[in-house]
Protein backbone atom coordinates (compact mmCIF):
# COMPACT_ATOMS: atom_id res chain seq x y z
CA UNK A 1 0.00 0.00 0.00
CA UNK A 2 0.80 3.47 -0.89
CA UNK A 3 1.56 5.68 2.34
CA UNK A 4 4.13 8.23 4.46
CA UNK A 5 6.55 6.31 6.59
CA UNK A 6 8.33 8.38 9.81
CA UNK A 7 10.75 7.46 12.43
CA UNK A 8 11.08 6.73 14.77
CA UNK A 9 8.15 6.89 16.22
CA UNK A 10 9.67 8.35 19.36
CA UNK A 11 12.84 10.19 19.77
CA UNK A 12 14.90 11.78 22.48
CA UNK A 13 17.84 14.05 22.44
CA UNK A 14 19.81 15.69 24.96
CA UNK A 15 20.60 19.28 25.17
CA UNK A 16 22.76 20.51 22.36
CA UNK A 17 22.56 17.85 19.86
CA UNK A 18 20.94 17.64 16.59
CA UNK A 19 18.55 15.29 15.77
CA UNK A 20 16.81 14.23 12.50
CA UNK A 21 13.37 12.84 11.47
CA UNK A 22 12.73 10.68 8.49
CA UNK A 23 10.10 10.67 5.93
CA UNK A 24 9.98 8.29 3.54
CA UNK A 25 6.78 8.56 0.73
CA UNK A 26 6.45 6.03 -1.99
CA UNK A 27 2.79 7.86 -3.56
CA UNK A 28 5.03 9.67 -6.46
CA UNK A 29 3.91 13.01 -4.74
CA UNK A 30 5.99 15.78 -5.84
CA UNK A 31 5.15 17.84 -2.93
CA UNK A 32 6.45 17.03 0.75
CA UNK A 33 6.18 19.22 4.09
CA UNK A 34 7.25 19.26 7.51
CA UNK A 35 4.33 20.62 10.26
CA UNK A 36 5.06 20.95 14.31
CA UNK A 37 2.36 19.95 16.23
CA UNK A 38 1.87 21.40 19.82
CA UNK A 39 -1.48 20.99 22.32
CA UNK A 40 -3.91 23.91 21.34
CA UNK A 41 -2.36 25.49 18.54
CA UNK A 42 -2.53 22.95 15.63
CA UNK A 43 -0.31 22.50 12.71
CA UNK A 44 2.24 24.91 11.83
CA UNK A 45 4.23 24.66 9.14
CA UNK A 46 8.15 24.46 9.38
CA UNK A 47 9.43 23.64 5.55
CA UNK A 48 8.06 22.53 2.32
CA UNK A 49 9.28 21.37 -0.88
CA UNK A 50 7.55 21.53 -4.02
CA UNK A 51 10.40 19.47 -6.46
CA UNK A 52 13.64 18.02 -5.32
CA UNK A 53 16.46 20.19 -4.50
CA UNK A 54 13.98 22.66 -3.53
CA UNK A 55 12.92 24.07 -0.55
CA UNK A 56 11.06 27.43 1.14
CA UNK A 57 10.70 27.82 4.86
CA UNK A 58 7.73 27.89 6.56
CA UNK A 59 6.01 29.71 9.52
CA UNK A 60 8.42 28.78 11.90
CA UNK A 61 11.78 27.38 10.15
CA UNK A 62 14.28 29.18 13.34
CA UNK A 63 16.26 26.31 14.40
CA UNK A 64 15.21 23.56 11.81
CA UNK A 65 17.08 22.09 8.57
CA UNK A 66 15.91 19.97 5.59
CA UNK A 67 17.10 18.67 2.53
CA UNK A 68 15.45 17.33 -0.39
CA UNK A 69 18.11 15.09 -2.22
CA UNK A 70 15.01 12.07 -3.60
CA UNK A 71 11.54 12.78 -4.58
CA UNK A 72 10.86 10.03 -2.08
CA UNK A 73 12.90 11.41 1.29
CA UNK A 74 12.09 14.69 3.06
CA UNK A 75 14.16 14.41 6.30
CA UNK A 76 13.98 17.10 9.02
CA UNK A 77 16.65 17.64 11.54
CA UNK A 78 15.85 19.86 14.66
CA UNK A 79 19.08 21.32 15.50
CA UNK A 80 20.44 22.75 19.17
CA UNK A 81 19.22 26.14 17.96
CA UNK A 82 15.98 25.36 18.19
CA UNK A 83 15.07 25.60 22.11
CA UNK A 84 11.61 24.10 22.50
CA UNK A 85 11.98 21.23 20.39
CA UNK A 86 9.30 19.35 22.63
CA UNK A 87 6.34 18.72 20.18
CA UNK A 88 4.94 16.04 17.63
CA UNK A 89 6.19 16.33 14.31
CA UNK A 90 4.16 15.64 11.12
CA UNK A 91 5.09 14.88 7.14
CA UNK A 92 2.94 15.57 4.50
CA UNK A 93 2.78 14.84 0.97
CA UNK A 94 0.57 16.22 -1.78
CA UNK A 95 0.76 15.64 -5.74
CA UNK A 96 1.77 19.30 -5.92
CA UNK A 97 1.41 21.84 -8.33
CA UNK A 98 0.23 19.35 -11.44
CA UNK A 99 -3.39 18.64 -9.54
CA UNK A 100 -6.10 21.05 -8.49
CA UNK A 101 -5.97 22.79 -5.72
CA UNK A 102 -8.82 20.54 -3.85
CA UNK A 103 -6.31 18.14 -3.55
CA UNK A 104 -5.58 17.12 -0.26
CA UNK A 105 -2.36 16.39 1.64
CA UNK A 106 -1.53 12.70 3.05
CA UNK A 107 -0.14 12.41 6.14
CA UNK A 108 2.39 9.81 8.34
CA UNK A 109 1.96 8.98 12.00
CA UNK A 110 4.41 11.56 13.18
CA UNK A 111 7.51 11.39 15.14
CA UNK A 112 7.62 12.43 19.30
CA UNK A 113 10.44 14.02 19.93
CA UNK A 114 10.95 14.80 23.75
CA UNK A 115 14.27 16.65 25.29
CA UNK A 116 16.43 14.46 28.43
CA UNK B 1 -3.83 36.71 4.67
CA UNK B 2 -6.41 33.67 4.82
CA UNK B 3 -7.29 31.78 8.68
CA UNK B 4 -9.33 29.55 9.56
CA UNK B 5 -11.05 29.48 13.29
CA UNK B 6 -12.63 26.28 15.22
CA UNK B 7 -15.22 27.50 17.78
CA UNK B 8 -14.35 25.55 20.27
CA UNK B 9 -11.63 23.58 21.68
CA UNK B 10 -13.42 20.99 22.98
CA UNK B 11 -17.31 19.34 22.73
CA UNK B 12 -18.79 16.83 24.76
CA UNK B 13 -21.92 14.89 23.23
CA UNK B 14 -23.73 11.77 24.21
CA UNK B 15 -23.18 8.68 22.26
CA UNK B 16 -26.29 8.80 19.31
CA UNK B 17 -26.62 12.75 19.65
CA UNK B 18 -25.82 15.22 16.90
CA UNK B 19 -22.25 16.59 16.38
CA UNK B 20 -21.53 20.19 15.27
CA UNK B 21 -17.99 21.16 14.84
CA UNK B 22 -17.94 24.74 13.97
CA UNK B 23 -15.32 25.89 11.29
CA UNK B 24 -15.08 29.79 9.67
CA UNK B 25 -12.47 31.14 7.35
CA UNK B 26 -11.59 34.31 6.43
CA UNK B 27 -10.84 35.00 2.73
CA UNK B 28 -12.30 37.25 -0.09
CA UNK B 29 -12.28 34.39 -2.49
CA UNK B 30 -13.56 31.10 -2.19
CA UNK B 31 -11.02 28.61 -0.88
CA UNK B 32 -10.51 25.28 -0.74
CA UNK B 33 -11.48 23.83 2.36
CA UNK B 34 -10.98 20.55 4.05
CA UNK B 35 -11.90 18.42 7.42
CA UNK B 36 -8.83 16.11 8.59
CA UNK B 37 -9.67 13.64 11.87
CA UNK B 38 -6.72 12.93 14.04
CA UNK B 39 -6.83 10.13 16.46
CA UNK B 40 -4.29 10.33 19.50
CA UNK B 41 -0.62 9.72 18.60
CA UNK B 42 -1.40 9.18 14.64
CA UNK B 43 -1.41 11.52 11.80
CA UNK B 44 -4.25 13.18 9.98
CA UNK B 45 -6.71 11.49 8.03
CA UNK B 46 -8.62 13.52 5.45
CA UNK B 47 -12.37 13.26 6.38
CA UNK B 48 -13.45 15.27 3.60
CA UNK B 49 -12.82 18.16 1.29
CA UNK B 50 -14.81 20.91 -0.22
CA UNK B 51 -15.29 21.01 -4.52
CA UNK B 52 -16.51 24.24 -5.90
CA UNK B 53 -20.19 24.19 -7.07
CA UNK B 54 -21.18 21.16 -4.58
CA UNK B 55 -22.71 23.18 -1.09
CA UNK B 56 -22.98 19.92 1.14
CA UNK B 57 -20.08 17.60 1.10
CA UNK B 58 -19.97 13.94 2.23
CA UNK B 59 -17.33 12.10 3.65
CA UNK B 60 -15.93 9.32 6.01
CA UNK B 61 -17.64 7.91 8.85
CA UNK B 62 -20.80 9.42 8.19
CA UNK B 63 -20.06 12.79 8.10
CA UNK B 64 -20.76 16.04 6.30
CA UNK B 65 -20.22 19.58 5.83
CA UNK B 66 -21.96 22.58 4.60
CA UNK B 67 -20.42 25.19 2.86
CA UNK B 68 -22.24 29.09 3.47
CA UNK B 69 -20.19 31.36 1.26
CA UNK B 70 -22.27 33.79 3.08
CA UNK B 71 -21.62 33.39 6.61
CA UNK B 72 -17.96 32.51 5.10
CA UNK B 73 -18.42 28.73 7.01
CA UNK B 74 -17.64 25.12 6.78
CA UNK B 75 -19.24 23.40 9.58
CA UNK B 76 -19.31 19.71 10.12
CA UNK B 77 -21.85 17.38 11.09
CA UNK B 78 -22.56 14.10 12.03
CA UNK B 79 -26.25 12.88 12.77
CA UNK B 80 -25.56 10.37 15.91
CA UNK B 81 -22.13 9.95 17.24
CA UNK B 82 -20.52 6.74 17.97
CA UNK B 83 -17.89 6.36 20.49
CA UNK B 84 -15.10 5.73 17.36
CA UNK B 85 -15.87 9.59 16.45
CA UNK B 86 -13.53 10.55 19.93
CA UNK B 87 -10.70 11.92 18.19
CA UNK B 88 -9.24 15.67 17.51
CA UNK B 89 -11.11 17.13 14.17
CA UNK B 90 -9.05 20.07 12.10
CA UNK B 91 -10.51 22.36 9.51
CA UNK B 92 -7.96 23.71 7.03
CA UNK B 93 -7.95 26.25 4.11
CA UNK B 94 -6.32 26.43 0.80
CA UNK B 95 -6.89 29.55 -1.25
CA UNK B 96 -6.31 29.48 -4.74
CA UNK B 97 -3.26 32.04 -5.06
CA UNK B 98 -0.92 31.60 -7.75
CA UNK B 99 1.68 29.70 -7.81
CA UNK B 100 3.25 28.16 -4.99
CA UNK B 101 2.54 24.12 -3.29
CA UNK B 102 -0.73 23.73 -2.29
CA UNK B 103 -0.13 25.17 1.30
CA UNK B 104 -2.71 24.25 3.68
CA UNK B 105 -3.57 26.56 6.98
CA UNK B 106 -4.93 25.12 9.73
CA UNK B 107 -7.18 25.73 12.52
CA UNK B 108 -6.53 25.10 16.31
CA UNK B 109 -8.22 21.59 16.32
CA UNK B 110 -11.81 20.56 17.94
CA UNK B 111 -11.49 17.56 20.76
CA UNK B 112 -14.45 15.65 20.34
CA UNK B 113 -15.62 13.23 23.06
CA UNK B 114 -18.33 10.69 23.09
CA UNK B 115 -19.88 10.28 26.20
CA UNK B 116 -21.66 6.71 26.92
Amino acid sequence: DGGITQSPKYLFRKEGQNVTLSCEQNLNHDAMYWYRQDPGQGLRLIYYSQIVNDFQKGDIAEGYSVSREKKESFPLTVTSAQKNPTAFYLCASSIGDKAPRNQPQHFGDGTRLSIL
Amino acid sequence: AQSVTQLGSHVSVSEGALVLLRCNYSSSVPPYLFWYVQYPNQGLQLLLKYTTGATLVKGINGFEAEFKKSETSFHLTKPSAHMSDAAEYFCAVSLPSSGSARQLTFGSGTQLTVLP
